[in-house]
């Protein structure tokens, strides 16, 4: 079944120690998001990537980055991970069909744990 | 500026009974979509519906409808006989046309527990 998949299902990282997340796709879909959702909140949209594009959103914090390698694959860095950067790390796709706007589907999760 | 709110925070129901999720929107756009996506327990936020700004007509799929009111911005959601599994939280999302990629913006969610 064509999907998104994030691996590690659950990160355990240190205070100030980088980390990285990894989302994949099967869908073949030009666009990939990063949501952060932290507990008993919307996700947050933190970037997108439109094919090779990359557009940030304008309050993410520069302690998050992001590259997407090909089109199945995207990577969320967090280069120094502060308490307040726990929380779970959604990733999602979606395609754009002519006039229509499609619907995003989203991988299963990534819950970081910063100790 | 977009904004979508969804009043209830909590919503406890007893099985069998029907609940209705209340989403109100806020768009200066003609042209938008709203979406339902319900997030179990285990995280992975769930696709349910689509519908765009031109189509007003009620959607129903199987317990599920869609009640959409362009006069009261509102996208209201009504599970009939309610289940169990159906414990979750439900987030409304609106999206523009004017973008490359489709920017949602959430709703702050609706906690459903279903008893038994």
């Amino acid at each position: 079944d064509a999907m998104v998949i994030q691996n590690p299902r659950y990160q355990v990282t240190q205070f100030g120690k980088p980390v990285t997340l990894s989302c994949s796709q099967t869908l073949n879909h030009n666009v990939m998001y990063w949501y952060q959702q932290k507990s008993s909140q919307a996700p947050k949209l933190l970037f997108h990537y439109y094919d090779k594009d990359f557009n940030n959103e304008a309050d993410t914090p520069d302690n998050f980055q992001s590259r997407r390698p090909n089109t199945s694959f995207c990577f969320l860095d967090i280069r120094s991970p502060g308490l307040g950067d726990a929380a779970m790390y959604l990733c999602a796709t979606s395609r754009e069909i002519g006039s229509r706007r499609g619907e995003q589907f989203f991988g299963p999760g990534t819950r970081l744990t910063v100790l | 500026a977009q904004k979508v709110t969804q009043a209830q925070t909590e919503i406890s129901v007893v099985e069998k009974e029907d609940v209705t999720l209340d989403c109100v929107y806020e768009t200066r756009d003609t042209t938008y979509y709203l979406f339902w996506y319900k997030q179990p327990p285990s995280g992975e936020l769930v696709f349910l519906i689509r519908r765009n700004s031109f189509d007003e007509q009620n959607e129903i799929s199987g317990r599920y409808s869609w009640n959409f009111q362009k006069s009261t911005s509102s996208f209201n959601f009504t599970i009939t006989a309610s289940q169990v599994v159906d414990s979750a939280v439900y987030f409304c999302a609106l999206s523009n046309n004017n973008n490359a990629g489709n920017m949602l913006t959430f709703g702050g969610g609706t906690r459903l527990m279903v008893k038994p």
